[in-house]
């Protein structure tokens, strides 16, 4: 089924630790994107890629960074976890380039529990 | 700043009709989304409008008021299914999407 697998599904880390959130997509979207989604919050953008090869700073990407080397996969890595990384982090996709055409399509969630 | 404001919690039953409303003061306008999510799942497309009135796609509708920073998500014939969040998000002039929190809608039989 075509659409996108984020990796690991759930985890529990350590503070201080280093972390990489996995995203791959299938569908040969141009543009990805990186949430996090917090109780009571509307989803908020971390990281974006318009294409492969270049990234964008989001709403909140202090703590954060990601890479586009092609075009199907758009890691996220913590450097050095914190509490209050603790969140589910959503990878999503969109045809086109940016956020131009709307409509994302998002993978099943990451829940990350920094302890 | 920008905001999205949609209440956090509503009640309807099986059979019913509800009214989702969504708020919204933004840095421009360049479209109005509405999401759904599942418990635990990923959010899912339901709806896009740029243009004032109203969008009708099966059970669900949605109606935007541009002059009045205004939306709503209307759902016909209500489903136990339709038991979720629905998010409302507003693409400003940067074509950045802005979200708001959800509104959490339980379905009573």
């Amino acid at each position: 089924i075509a659409g996108i697998t984020q990796a690991p599904t759930s985890q529990i880390l350590a503070a201080g630790r280093r972390m990489t959130l996995r995203c791959t997509q299938d569908m040969r979207h141009n543009a990805m994107y990186w949430y996090r989604q917090d109780l009571g919050l509307g989803l908020r953008l971390i990281h974006y890629s318009n294409t492969a090869g270049t990234t964008g700073k989001g709403e909140v990407p202090d703590g954060y960074s990601v890479s586009r080397a092609n075009t199907d996969d758009f890691p996220l890595t913590l450097a050095s976890a914190v509490p209050s990384q603790t969140s589910v982090y959503f990878c999503a996709s969109s045809e086109g380039t940016g956020h131009l055409t709307g409509e994302l399509f998002f993978g099943e969630g990451s829940r990350l529990t920094v302890l | 700043g920008q905001n999205i404001d949609q209440p956090t919690e509503m009640t309807a039953t099986e059979g019913a009709i509800v009214q989702i409303n969504c708020t919204y003061q933004t840095s421009g306008f360049n479209g109005l989304f509405w999401y759904q999510q599942h418990a635990g799942e990923a959010p899912t497309f339901l709806s896009y409008n740029v243009l004032d009135g109203l969008e009708e796609k099966g059970r669900f509708s949605s109606f935007l008021s541009r002059s009045k920073g205004y939306s709503y998500l209307l759902l016909k014939e209500l489903q136990m299914k339709d038991s979720a969040s629905y998010l409302c998000a507003v693409m400003d002039s940067n074509y950045q999407l802005i979200w708001g929190a959800g509104t959490k809608l339980i379905i009573k039989p």
